[in-house]
């Protein structure tokens, strides 16, 4: 299994500014998820992170409000642009397990409430 | 986009009962997986399941992935009230590399 840490784990922002959010994995991994769950809610795909490409956005998600960086292997930030309210929600960070395996493992999340 | 169809949408048990749900699609799905989710919490996946018919346990869970390949269940003994939380299942379907998820069972525990 792979151990993922976020941070932070919870924010209240203001309309109209940024936040990113970090994603860290205990081992190397090779494809990173970034998932939006609204309260209630199951989970979203937003994008999927390989390490030195471009991310690729599920529809809906575009790169410019949630531009995503992958300097390596274990690492991974989404950053939640231009906030409004429409935002808060659970953004969730996971990645497979042992290459090979189609299990996903998750971060704890990061809450985020926008006024 | 595609999801799974998860029942029930909410339990609520005395403590010590059996507990089931489910999730079926009309697509054949490869894998399926079992999480629970704790409040303020990310999924912690439960169980695997990889080939038709697998039958598998953790502890007091046990999961099976259909033999149409098209649902599975998640069977929980004996509940107590840590079993609380939103249970969710999940899945590739055909070639597809996204992980497709149903919409949650929540379980509430009565001591």
């Amino acid at each position: 299994s792979a151990v993922i840490s976020q941070k932070p784990s919870r924010d209240i922002c203001q309309r109209g500014t940024s936040l990113t959010i970090q994603c860290q994995v205990d081992s190397q991994v090779t494809m990173m998820f970034w998932y939006r769950q609204q309260p209630g809610q199951s989970l979203t795909l937003i994008a999927t992170a390989n390490q030195g490409s471009e991310a690729t956005y599920e529809s809906g998600f575009v790169i410019d409000k949630f531009p995503i960086s992958r300097p390596n292997l274990t690492f991974s930030t989404l950053t939640v642009s231009n906030m409004s309210p429409e935002d808060s929600s659970i953004y969730l960070c996971s990645s497979k397990g042992a290459e090979g395996t189609d299990t996903q493992y998750f971060g704890p999340g990061t809450r985020l409430t926008v006024l | 986009g595609q999801q799974l169809n998860q029942s029930p949408q909410s339990m609520f048990i005395q403590e010590g009962e059996d507990v089931s749900m489910n999730c079926t699609s009309s697509s054949i799905f490869n894998t399926w997986l079992w999480y629970k989710q704790d409040p303020g919490e990310g999924p912690v996946l439960l169980i695997a399941l990889y080939k038709a018919g697998e039958l598998t346990s953790n502890g007091r869970l046990t999961a099976q992935f259909g033999i149409t390949r098209k649902d599975s269940f998640l069977n929980i003994s004996a509940s107590i009230p840590s079993d609380v939380g939103i249970y969710f299942c999940a899945g590739y379907a055909g070639n597809n590399r996204k992980l497709i998820w149903g919409l949650g069972t929540s379980l509430a525990v009565n001591p």
